[in-house]
């Protein structure tokens, strides 16, 4: 089974609204780390933010937020006031605990498209 | 200054060939790690070291060895380059233990094999 899914290959939004990208992920472990990164067209990895199984609320940075629903087992990106800037491959990832080996898994990410 | 380095930055060569890319991170961190982005993007890890010693080696052929000589670098020798092998490479490190621990990625190597 995927660790990680994030069904939408592609998405658009307007300049200034707000957009949603879905991830959702499978562990049995208790203790858990969930990850959001963009990666512009430059092809860096930038980390956005995070969120871990234990936290009560959800992360937030800046216009980012984790919208996390633990008993659905989805931590899905809010990107607020979308920019122009915002247009990038967008990946969430998992950690589990040490027994994995520390790894990040990866989803397969969304391309996200913001519209002038 | 650079939190995770990778040199090169892009690779072409020859089928056939041997080829090393370098990783260094200056963050104090006890992991790092090996990833293989394809062409759609898919991010898989290769390898994953603590503090030097070998944790994960994903199916990867044997063609493809990780070094790390301290916790600070972790190499990787690719024998008998072959076109599937083209994609970007990154290195990435962290700390072990879970929590807010992220990964920090260097720039990644653009491997071409011709």
């Amino acid at each position: 089974a995927q660790k990680i899914t994030q069904t939408q290959p592609g998405m658009f939004v307007q300049e200034k609204e707000a957009v949603t990208l879905d991830c959702t992920y499978d562990t049995s472990d208790p203790s858990y780390g969930l990850f959001w990164y963009k990666q512009p067209s430059s092809g860096e990895m930038i980390f956005l933010i995070y969120q871990g199984s234990y936290d009560q609320q959800n992360a937030t940075e800046g216009r980012y937020s984790l919208n996390f629903q633990k008993a659905r087992k989805s931590a899905n990106l809010v990107i607020s006031a979308s920019q122009l800037g915002d247009s990038a491959m967008y990946f969430c990832a998992m950690r589990e605990g040490p027994n994995t080996g520390n790894q990040f898994y990866f989803g397969t990410g969304t391309s996200l498209t913001v519209i002038p | 200054d650079t939190a995770v380095s990778q040199t090169p930055k892009y690779l072409v060569t020859q089928m056939g060939n041997d080829k090393s890319i370098k990783c260094e991170q200056n963050l104090g961190h006890d992991t790092m790690y090996w990833y293989k982005q394809d062409s759609k993007k898919f991010l898989k890890i290769m390898f994953s070291y603590n503090n030097k010693e070998l944790i994960i080696n994903e199916t990867v052929p044997n063609r493809f060895s990780p070094k790390s000589p301290d916790k600070a670098h972790l190499n990787l020798h690719i024998n008998s380059l072959e076109l599937g092998d083209s994609a970007v490479y990154f290195c990435a490190s962290s700390q072990s233990e879970v929590g807010r621990t992220e990964a920090f990625f260097g720039q990644g190597t653009r491997l071409t094999v011709v």
